[in-house]
């Protein structure tokens, strides 16, 4: 079956890093890959999209790589700020019948301390 | 500003007995999703509507039911609560099945079964 790993231990840096998030997929080979930020309580928001045939995509301090072969995409927050801290999902495009619709993964804490 | 509302944030219900929880958005999306997630854990899709059309998920239990009466509005009906249905409830739209076509999620509802 298809399944999407994220680091399930927290990741704790210090501000001014670069925080680096991992997820990994099996069973599938998914054509776009998006990234949602969790705050405790709330629902996600909407970071990033990348393609297949992207090898990396950036927005601000945020940059996202995919490797199709490795089935893996990597997340950076480059000069992380305590304002960063939150919980990153990652999810894929996975066709259906009907359309498509997005399978996520459990995501990864981050936390940054000042 | 146009967003993703549901309502009640906080829901605390009985074992067996009836909830409706309420999501409404000001979006004009065609596509509104239902997710259970619970703590730790990816966001699972129960089911969405795509305008009128229901599109159920296979492992969706028969307990969970959803109208969704005009475009901004769609419910989640939970016929008779179990405790392992409690978690967070959280209501998403998309303007529709693109590939490239983010999701907006509103804050959720935390469900309690006592």
């Amino acid at each position: 079956s298809q399944k999407i790993e994220q680091n399930s231990e927290a990741l704790n840096i210090q501000e001014g890093k670069t925080a680096t998030l991992t997820c990994n997929y099996t069973n599938y080979s998914p054509a776009y890959l998006q990234w949602y930020r969790q705050d405790p309580g709330r629902g996600p928001v909407f970071l990033l999209l990348i393609r297949e045939n992207e090898k990396e995509k950036r927005k601000e301090r945020l940059k996202v790589t995919f490797d199709t072969t490795l089935k893996q995409s990597l997340f950076h927050i480059t000069a992380s700020q305590p304002a960063d801290s939150a919980t990153y999902l990652c999810a894929l495009l996975r066709a259906m019948e009907y359309g498509n619709k997005l399978v996520f993964g459990a995501g990864t804490i981050l936390r940054v301390k000042s | 500003d146009a967003m993703v509302i549901q309502n009640p944030r906080y829901q605390v219900t009985q074992f067996g007995k009836p909830v409706t929880l309420s999501c409404s958005q000001t979006l004009n999306h065609n596509v509104m999703y239902w997710y259970q997630q619970k703590s730790s854990q990816a966001p699972k899709l129960l089911f969405h509507y795509y305008d009128k059309d229901f599109n159920n998920e296979a492992d969706t239990p028969d307990n969970f039911q959803s109208r969704r009466p005009n475009t901004s509005f769609c419910f989640l009906d939970i016929r008779s609560p179990g405790l392992g249905d409690a978690a967070m409830y959280l209501c998403a739209t998309s303007r529709g099945y693109r590939e490239t076509n983010e999701q907006f999620f509103g804050p959720g509802t935390r469900l309690t079964v006592l």
